[in-house]
């Protein structure tokens, strides 16, 4: 099974400063398609997830775009520009080319 | 409007079985994957079971396998995961999704499911 290993497990961030999030998985996640299958969800208190970025980069409709994904093989980040106060939760990425599976996810909060 | 709908949830003791359904809308429900995610109470996400649009490919996690079956009806627009088994591991609440290659895409509002004596 593919281990996704997120960090930091807690992140307090001041408002309208940058925050960033680390993905790291255990085998590559380049799939034989030539897609690398790296997706970001956002998870608000009692809601459900809502996705933010698939494809390592690629944002959702309706994401603002202080939200940026990078990275390739087994070394993803989120990134935050400037932390809002509707950000807080917990972030989990998830890759998708060796079936699913999830990080431990990050609990943002704000300082 | 994209939705999903589970049911099913409640409340089986240890070794007991559960149906959850998974109810579609919005979208033309074959040409979609489903994947059932469960969070236990105050943890994770945790990726449970996948089925292909066509209901062709299925795959399970390990936490689960030999237990859990999952099934579609695309006439009827919906999914099924079929628990038998429980454990009281299993105690959490079961999210469907919509899938598309590498991704899910949409979510639905969970069902709760609560193995205990």
């Amino acid at each position: 099974d593919v281990v996704v290993t997120q960090s930091p497990r807690s992140l307090p961030v001041t408002l309208g400063q940058p925050a960033s999030i680390s993905c790291r998985s255990s085998l590559s996640l380049v799939h034989s398609d030539g897609n690398t299958y790296l997706n970001w969800f956002h998870q608000r208190p009692g809601q459900s997830p809502r996705r933010l970025i698939y494809k390592v980069s690629i944002r959702d409709s309706g994401v603002p775009d202080r939200f940026s994904g990078s990275g390739s093989g087994t070394d993803f980040t989120l990134k935050i520009s400037r932390v809002e106060a509707e950000d807080v939760g917990v972030y989990y990425c998830m890759q998708g080319t060796h079936w699913r599976s999830f990080g431990q996810g990050t609990k943002l909060e704000i300082k | 409007e994209v939705q999903v709908v589970e049911s099913g949830g409640g409340l089986v003791q240890p070794g007991g079985s559960l149906r959850l359904s998974c109810a579609a809308s919005g979208f033309i429900f074959s040409s979609y994957d489903i994947n059932w995610v469960r969070q236990a109470p105050g943890t994770g996400l945790e990726w449970v079971s996948y089925i292909s649009d066509s209901g062709s490919v299925m795959s399970f996690a390990d936490s689960v396998k030999g237990r859990f079956t999952i099934s579609r009806d695309n006439a009827r627009n919906s999914v099924y995961l079929q628990m038998n088994s429980l454990r009281a591991e299993d105690t959490a609440v079961y999210y469907c999704t919509r899938g598309q290659p590498g991704t899910i895409d949409y979510w639905g509002q969970g069902t709760l499911v609560t193995v205990s004596s």
